[in-house]
């Protein structure tokens, strides 16, 4: 399978632990994205990345939260001194980021997220 | 402040007929535009886009209008079939391709 692949899946961890999330991207995708999405919420954008640059980082993130794509590969998301508040499913995405006027080939290819449960 | 805004949380349609999801935007540098389908448990999958140098793209059953005057589209899905059932997002970008997700409605399908 070579679509976009998450670990782990789940994670539960109690009040105050730090958290890393993994993601791998489609192969040749320079293009790299983190969401959070919540119940009844759609996904809400948190950074992004072309090849290893973090091209901005959401007002709305602490600094509690950093994403890095070192090599212009995978992608981790640490949590630091995580808050009940940050329960909710992490989603990363990528893709081509071949930018032309009718950007025919700007899709964004999702993975299954990881749920994160803050106790 | 919600750049994409989807109004109706949920939506149901009679199998075979036609489902209409609505959704606006107030960034006016928004210039491509995508719709996405969630099932439980899983992350978004990509239906249809368009760009803003169109106002209409199709895709078998799913047509996607835009409406770049009234800062709205619309996904029609002909004819509706039970797997339709899910969770629609419409999301939109701009030069920087940072792409920005609406609510969501969701869509049941009734036999």
């Amino acid at each position: 399978d070579t679509g976009v692949s998450q670990d782990p899946r789940h994670k539960i961890t109690k009040r105050g632990q730090n958290v890393t999330f993994r993601c791998d991207p489609i192969s040749e995708h320079n293009r790299l994205y983190w969401y959070r999405q919540t119940l009844g919420q759609g996904p809400e954008f948190l950074t992004y990345f072309q090849n290893e640059a973090q091209l901005e980082k959401s007002r709305l993130l602490s600094d509690r939260f950093s994403a890095e794509r070192p090599k212009g590969s995978f992608s981790t998301l640490e949590i630091q001194r995580t808050e009940q508040g940050d329960s909710a499913m992490y989603l990363c995405a990528s893709s081509l980021g071949i930018y032309d006027r009718a950007k025919t080939n700007e899709k964004l290819f999702f993975g299954s997220g990881t749920q994160l449960s803050v106790l | 402040d919600q750049q994409v805004k989807q109004n109706s949380p949920s939506l149901s349609v009679q199998e075979g007929r036609i489902s209409i999801l609505n959704c606006d935007y107030t960034n006016s540098m928004f210039d491509y535009f995508l719709w996405y389908k969630k099932y439980p448990a899983e992350g978004p999958t990509f239906l249809i886009s368009i760009s803003s140098i169109k106002d209409k793209n199709e895709d078998g059953r799913f047509t996607v209008f835009l409406n770049k005057s009234a800062k709205h589209l619309s996904l029609h899905i002909v004819p509706s079939q039970p797997g339709d059932s899910a969770v629609y997002f419409c999301a939109a970008s701009g030069e920087d391709d940072k792409i920005i997700f609406g609510k969501g409605t969701r869509l049941h399908i009734l036999p």
